[in-house]
């Protein structure tokens, strides 16, 4: 299972840090992601990580500006997201993937992020 | 990276089968084995329907196949049934490490 939380509204500029809880399964087994969702709009990916955190992959929409990191100890995933711009506001999702195929087969619900003055 | 291509919406009679082709470039969908499908119903989170063009993870049921010819991928629904209405995405590895969803289909049970 994978729960999400950390989600809001910011103003552009603004930072936010979402989490993702993992739980039922060996977290260290998996590549982790999150993709995103604008409201009523296509999924897209933003970032991946390895499952020692030794490599980190972006869209290059939010390079340099989101971070993904996880703590293994604790089965939990991260998004620290700074200079937001509206156009990050979606539904995070954050998604397990064992060989970086990106065969996404367990999701979590989401975190709604909303970047408005 | 630019999404992959796919038509906004098809539709079916119950019963019927249907594809959805999902095109990209030699970079992505052409370039490995690593196009999965998913299926998204209103308000809840995507449910992955096919892994690696073809495979059908446990618990999908067989009326959903994959396959690729060259950069397009295709995901087949045959016997069509009214829980098959929801919106279909694509996916595909990149030849930069990163992955590319496809624009969406909308598929309706007429």
């Amino acid at each position: 299972q994978l729960v999400e939380s950390g989600g809001g509204l910011v103003q552009p500029g603004g930072s936010l840090r979402l989490s993702c809880r993992a739980s039922g399964f060996t977290f260290t087994s998996y590549w982790m992601t999150w993709v995103r969702q604008a409201p009523g709009k296509g999924l897209e990916w933003v970032a991946s990580i390895k499952q020692d955190g030794s490599e980190r992959d972006y869209v290059d929409s939010v390079k340099g500006r989101f971070t993904i990191s996880r703590d293994n100890a604790r089965n939990s995933l991260y998004l620290q997201m700074n200079s937001l711009r509206a156009e990050d506001t979606a539904l995070y999702y954050c998604a397990r993937d064992q060989w970086r195929t990106g065969d996404f087969d367990s999701w979590g619900q989401g975190t709604l992020v909303s970047v408005s003055s | 990276q630019s999404a992959l291509t796919q038509p906004a919406s098809v539709s079916g009679s119950p019963g019927q089968s249907i594809t959805i082709s999902c095109t990209g470039t030699s970079s992505d969908v052409g370039a490995y084995d690593y196009v999965s499908w998913y299926q998204q119903h209103p308000g809840k989170a995507p449910k992955l329907m096919i892994s690696e063009v073809s495979n059908r993870p446990s618990g999908v049921s067989t009326r959903f196949s994959g396959s690729k010819s060259g950069n397009t991928a295709s995901l087949t629904i045959s016997g069509l049934q009214a829980e098959d209405e929801a919106d279909y995405f694509c996916n595909s590895f990149t030849s930069t490490y990163t992955y590319v969803f496809g624009t969406g289909t909308k598929v309706t049970v007429l």
